[in-house]
């Protein structure tokens, strides 16, 4: 595609509750990237891909977060059992390679919001 | 670890001014360095790319330098507008796998 795009835009979930977030990269994009923006803090690094592989997973904050990628493309992050402290924007980024080749092109992000 | 920071955190100017906002890092080793601009609720849009090797980069009203060896990018904005007004951020790219943020400038430009 021209950009990065995630799905949803917004979501509203009950505590406890799983949610799944989706980014699809641009069409060529080897690396992809996942942060959180939580309310007035900075962007966080969530984890990276390679291709489907994720070399670095450092800073996914707790086991309840996962994230997978299929076929070099789109990819899923999933947060079991949420909590309050998980509400934050969830931005997916893509890059031509793990050396930020062309620079880093981010999605508009989805706000999850945990009641 | 890198750390980068970004001055002033806000800054309120009127239209027609030029601007120059700050962005440090401690770590010079780095791939690239990027600036975003990001609206209210929205997500980052890319402004400029500085490869390690380049000195500056250059978009219409806007230009960003670097200074890798003294850890320092500037971004300058000529002739502010109102729709100038977000928050910028300056990002390190020193692993080749993330990126490292500064905290960003909340720039406001009052007509």
């Amino acid at each position: 595609g021209a950009g990065v795009s995630q799905s949803p835009s917004n979501k509203v979930t009950e505590k406890g509750k799983d949610v799944e977030l989706r980014c699809d990269p641009i069409s060529g994009h080897t690396a992809l990237y996942w942060y959180r923006q939580s309310l007035g803090q900075g962007l966080e690094f969530l984890i990276y891909f390679q291709g489907n592989s994720a070399p670095d997973k450092s800073g996914l904050p707790s086991d309840r977060f996962s994230a997978e990628r299929t076929g070099g493309s789109v990819s899923t992050l999933t947060i079991q059992r949420t909590q309050q402290e998980d509400s934050a924007v969830y931005l997916c980024a893509s890059s031509l390679d793990r050396w930020g080749g062309g620079g880093y092109t981010f999605g508009s992000g989805t706000r999850l919001t945990v009641v | 670890k890198q750390e980068v920071t970004q001055i002033p955190a806000a800054l309120s100017v009127p239209e027609g001014e030029n601007l120059v906002l700050n962005c440090s890092f401690t770590d010079s080793a780095i791939y690239n360095l990027q600036w975003f601009r990001q609206d209210p609720g929205k997500g980052l849009t890319s402004l400029l790319l500085i490869q390690s090797s380049q000195r500056e980069q250059t978009s219409g009203r806007l230009n960003a330098s670097l200074d890798k060896s003294s850890g320092r990018s500037t971004l300058y904005i000529a002739a502010s507008q109102p729709g100038d007004s977000a928050t910028y951020l300056c990002a390190v790219d020193n692993a080749g796998n993330m990126l490292t943020f500064g905290g960003g400038t909340r720039l406001m430009v009052k007509p």
